[in-house]
């Protein structure tokens, strides 16, 4: 079956740790896209990725890193510099980007 | 950062009852307006892409409609259903862009 997987489902981290968040699609999708979603506010873009080793910062990059050095994998890597990490993060892809998006599952973090 | 916003924010209707709610989205620099699904436990799930002013979309109970001139876009549906039940999400593409701004979503409860 096609479609986008995200690894783990809930993740716990401690304060100051660094933690990278697994995205896979295998819908030979160009763009991969990272959202993050808090209680009452849409999805807010983190990275994206149009095309293989090639990633743009989204509106509220600042305290994550991306990576895309395959075109089935987007890893987010969640840093010690942002702020206030606790929250639903979810991964997409678009066969273009900008265009209809595919999401996967997400993953809960919380920071302890 | 563009504005997108959705109205109601929740809406609680009785199994049968037909509701629309809104998206307000720029009128300037239009290219595309998404409508996604997204059920509790699931994955966000695409409805539909309009692009053209005075376009309509159906697909079963639910159909939409785009002004592109004022800004806004209806969805509508008919006859709910409990299995309607979910967050309804709006996104707005610019020409040009190649990332799409959501809004923060209307969650619809449809009860027995």
């Amino acid at each position: 079956d096609g479609g986008i997987t995200q690894s783990p489902k809930y993740l716990f981290r401690k304060e100051g740790q660094n933690v990278t968040l697994s995205c896979e699609q295998n819908l030979n999708h160009d763009a991969m896209y990272w959202y993050r979603q808090d209680p009452g506010q849409g999805l807010r873009l983190i990275y994206y990725s149009q095309i293989v080793n090639d990633f743009q910062k989204g509106d509220i990059a600042e305290g994550y890193s991306v990576s895309r050095e395959k075109k089935e994998s987007f890893p987010l890597t969640v840093t010690s510099a942002q702020k206030n990490p606790t929250a639903f993060y979810l991964c997409a892809s678009s066969q273009v980007a900008g265009n209809e998006q595919f999401f996967g599952p997400g993953t809960r973090l919380t920071v302890l | 950062i563009l504005n997108v916003e959705q109205s109601p924010q929740s809406l609680h209707v009785q199994e049968g009852d037909s509701t629309n709610f809104t998206c307000s989205f720029p009128s300037s620099n239009f290219y595309a307006l998404h409508w996604y699904r997204w059920e509790t436990a699931k994955s966000p799930e695409a409805l539909f892409v309009m692009t053209l002013n005075g376009d309509e979309k159906k697909k079963g109970r639910i159909s939409a409609t785009l002004n592109t001139k004022e800004g806004y876009s209806y969805l509508y549906i008919k006859g709910s259903q409990p299995e309607d039940s979910a967050t309804y999400l709006c996104a707005f593409k610019v020409g040009g862009g190649n990332k799409l701004t959501f809004g923060t979503g209307t969650q619809l409860k449809v009860e027995l």
